[in-house]
C-alpha cells in the first residue's frame, strides 16, 4: 500500500501569514490522485482539494493545491481564523486508499 | 444538502461483533454514482479506509479487515451498516461513514464519526 508522510506534524502560524503544507508519497500517485480533507475539533472532516489542484464546492481560493508524481502542496495564502485545524493528505490512486498523519495548523 | 449520521453501541467487548449504521438525509442512498465507505481513526494514528459499497451491493475492503468485514446497503431506511467480527482492542477508534464519489475519486461528505470501544 502507499504510504503518506506529511510535514510538519504542526505548525505555528499567526493569521494573514501564509501556510506551506507538504504530503509525500512512497510511490507515485497515478492521475494526481491525491485529496486534501481539514477537520475541526467535534465536526465532520471536509473536503478541500481534489485532484490535487481541483477546489471542491464552496472553498475558498486562498486554499490551492499543488504537485505530482509523489509531492503534494497544499497552500493557504493568507491564513483566517477558522482555518486552524488538522488537515490530512490522502491517496484514492490505489486500493487501500491510504491517509497521512495529518499536519495540525494552530494559532501562534 | 446530504447529511450522515453514524449510530451504534459506543462499547463492544473483545471477540465480539461492531455493528454501526449510518443514515443518509437530504438525499438517496440510490441517487447518482454514489459509493458509500467506512473510515475509522484510532486515537493518535492515521485514518484508515475500511470499505465500500455501491447501490448495486458490490463492496470492496481493505484487505487488512476484509476478513471480518462487511457492509451493506438498506436502501428502504436510506442507510448503510458495517459489520465488523472478532473486535480487539486494536479496532477502537472513532468510526466515521462517509459519501464516496467513486473508485478513482475522493471523499466528499463525511459523518462526524461516532466512538467505539472495545473492552471488556
Amino acid at each position: 500500500e502507499i504510504v503518506l508522510t506529511q510535514s510538519p506534524g504542526t505548525l505555528s502560524l499567526s493569521p494573514g501569514e501564509r501556510a506551506t503544507l507538504s504530503c509525500r508519497t512512497s510511490q507515485s500517485v497515478s492521475s494526481s490522485s491525491l485529496a486534501w480533507y481539514q477537520h475541526k475539533p467535534g465536526q465532520a472532516p471536509s473536503l478541500l482539494i481534489y485532484g490535487a489542484s481541483s477546489r471542491a464546492t464552496g472553498i475558498p481560493n486562498r486554499f490551492s493545491g499543488s504537485g505530482s508524481g509523489t509531492d503534494f502542496t497544499l497552500t493557504i495564502s493568507r491564513l483566517e481564523p477558522e482555518d486552524f485545524a488538522v488537515y490530512y493528505c490522502q491517496q484514492y490512486g490505489s486500493s487501500p486508499y491510504t491517509f497521512g498523519q495529518g499536519t495540525k495548523l494552530e494559532i501562534k | 444538502q446530504v447529511r450522515l449520521q453514524e449510530s451504534g453501541p459506543g462499547l463492544v467487548k473483545p471477540s465480539q461483533t461492531l455493528s454501526l449504521t449510518c443514515t443518509v438525509s437530504g438525499g438517496s442512498i440510490n441517487s447518482g454514482s454514489y459509493y458509500w465507505s467506512w473510515i475509522r481513526q484510532p486515537a493518535g494514528k492515521e485514518l484508515e479506509w475500511i470499505g465500500r459499497i455501491f447501490k448495486s451491493g458490490i463492496t470492496s475492503y481493505n484487505p487488512s479487515l476484509k476478513s471480518r468485514v462487511s457492509i451493506s446497503l438498506d436502501t428502504s431506511r436510506n442507510q448503510f451498516s458495517l459489520i465488523l467480527s472478532s473486535v480487539t482492542a486494536a479496532d477502537t477508534a472513532v468510526y466515521y461513514c462517509v459519501r464516496d464519489l467513486g473508485p478513482s475519486d475522493a471523499f466528499d461528505i463525511w459523518g462526524q464519526g461516532t466512538m467505539v470501544t472495545v473492552s471488556s
